[in-house]
């Protein structure tokens, strides 16, 4: 029973360059969320999806971030132009229903470098 | 100005000992909290929650309380095993969720 799966796992490039995460969520679930992790913030929810749509994309910090939802199997977070700052664990998650009270399955991440 | 507070950074316990994580938050909103447990270079999986109407939830080892007067949440592991070494996030939702910076646990042998 494959889980969340993410890719690349490690992504280092320079900054200024365009970045692009990879998300494929559990079968069947219907929610998809967005994360981003650092030391400083902790794990922060960046955007979540319900059956492709976003719901909220409050947590997205400026517009150089997008995320896409093209269908049921897959999502990507991109970052245009890319700073240092960005560094950070991205995680995706999915959950079967269509409400953010139910327990998420989380991928295992990305580790983004930007220098 | 965070919501949820997970003022322990770390915290060591003897093997077969009981370990006790807290959660503090600030919104009295908040009607679900739920923790995850997090390894090195993995994501975090859920472990369990409690709804707002509840004081106690058990699953097995693992146990959480809620007072809500106090808004403060904590989950007692016993007795702790050397696999529940990892990093614990509380997690708290009204219609967003928000987690604490989470606190590394280490059982001793």
């Amino acid at each position: 029973d494959a889980g969340v799966i993410q890719s690349p796992r490690h992504e280092v490039t320079e900054m200024g360059q365009e970045v692009t995460l990879r998300c494929k969520p559990i079968s069947g679930h219907n929610s998809l969320f967005w994360y981003r992790q650092t030391m400083m913030r902790g794990l922060e929810l960046l955007i979540y999806f319900n059956n492709n749509v976003p719901i909220d994309d409050s947590g997205m910090p400026e517009d150089r971030f997008s995320a896409k939802m093209p269908n049921a199997s897959f999502s990507t977070l991109k970052i245009q132009p890319s700073e240092p700052r960005d560094s950070a664990v991205y995680f995706c998650a999915s959950n079967p229903g269509t409400v953010v009270n139910q327990p998420q399955h989380f991928g295992d991440g990305t580790r983004l470098s930007i220098l | 100005d965070q919501q949820v507070k997970q003022n322990s950074p770390s915290l060591s316990v003897q093997e077969g000992r009981i370990s006790i994580l807290n959660c503090d938050y600030t919104n009295s909103m908040f009607d679900y909290f739920l923790w995850y447990k997090k390894y090195p270079a993995e994501g975090p999986t859920f472990l369990i929650s409690i709804s707002s109407i509840k004081d106690k939830n058990e699953d097995g080892r693992f146990t959480v309380f809620l007072n809500k007067s106090a808004k403060h949440l904590s989950l007692h592991i016993v007795p702790s095993q050397p696999g529940d070494s990892a990093v614990y996030f509380c997690a708290a939702l009204d219609d967003k969720i928000i987690f604490g910076k989470g606190t590394r646990l280490h059982i001793l042998p």
